[in-house]
């Protein structure tokens, strides 16, 4: 297994609370991105990262933020969790934008 | 508009009852398909990639295939361990950061 692990494994919140998730990678690859997976759609990307300090936004980033401070660790906060943000989060890395993207374990996150 | 899908949704085979799983898309610039097992509770794991029409990868039971507008990963002599559900994705664009489509994936159920 590639060397990512994510925290929480499993979380339970309330609408309008903040939450962060973390992913943190052992790899040393310059890009981390953040995905959610919902039923009947496929992975779809929230935001991702290209470098220490530098980030861009994906296909559903409306309502998330994300930080990268160290190369092995990037944040996605949701500032005041929704309901629609019920879903599964994963983190994947890759060495470039071309090559192969690591999963890691995944993120469950519920929003009462 | 860039787009993946992948079928059946579900599919349901006897062990040692060979089939194909389809990954069709039409993207503006593909770089690469990606093929993942992912299997319940955890994240995708990498299968294999492929760059150009023709071109064929394997991996034990596992064999996928490229075409100009599809991708069929073909699996022979399936055994219960191979039930998971199967995801492809499309690497397309041009530029810095080339974004990564998945398709909903297909859910296999090997049977003894």
């Amino acid at each position: 297994d590639a060397g990512i692990t994510q925290s929480p494994r499993h979380k339970v919140t309330e609408t309008g609370t903040p939450v962060t998730l973390r992913c943190h990678q052992t790899e040393n690859h310059r890009y981390m991105y953040w995905y959610r997976q919902d039923p009947g759609h496929g992975l779809r990307l929230i935001h991702y990262s290209y470098g220490v300090k530098d980030t861009d936004k994906g296909e559903v980033s409306d309502g998330y933020s994300v930080s990268r401070s160290k190369t092995e660790d990037f944040l996605l906060t949701l500032e005041s969790a929704t309901s629609s943000q019920t879903s599964v989060y994963f983190c994947a890395i890759s060495d470039s934008p071309l090559e192969t993207q690591y999963f890691g374990p995944g993120t469950r996150l519920t929003v009462l | 508009e860039d787009q993946v899908t992948q079928s059946p949704e579900a599919l349901r085979l006897q062990e040692g009852e060979s089939s194909s799983l389809n990954c069709s898309y039409t993207v503006s610039g593909l770089r690469g398909l990606f093929w993942y097992r992912q299997d319940p509770g955890k994240g995708p794991e990498f299968l294999f990639t492929l760059y150009s029409a023709g071109e064929e990868k394997e991996k034990e039971r596992l064999k996928a295939t490229l075409t100009k507008k599809e991708s069929f990963l073909h699996i022979t002599a399936p055994k219960p361990e191979d039930s998971a559900t199967y995801l492809c994705a499309v690497q397309a664009g041009s530029g810095g950061y080339n974004k990564l489509i998945f398709g909903a994936g297909t859910r296999l159920a090997v049977h003894p």
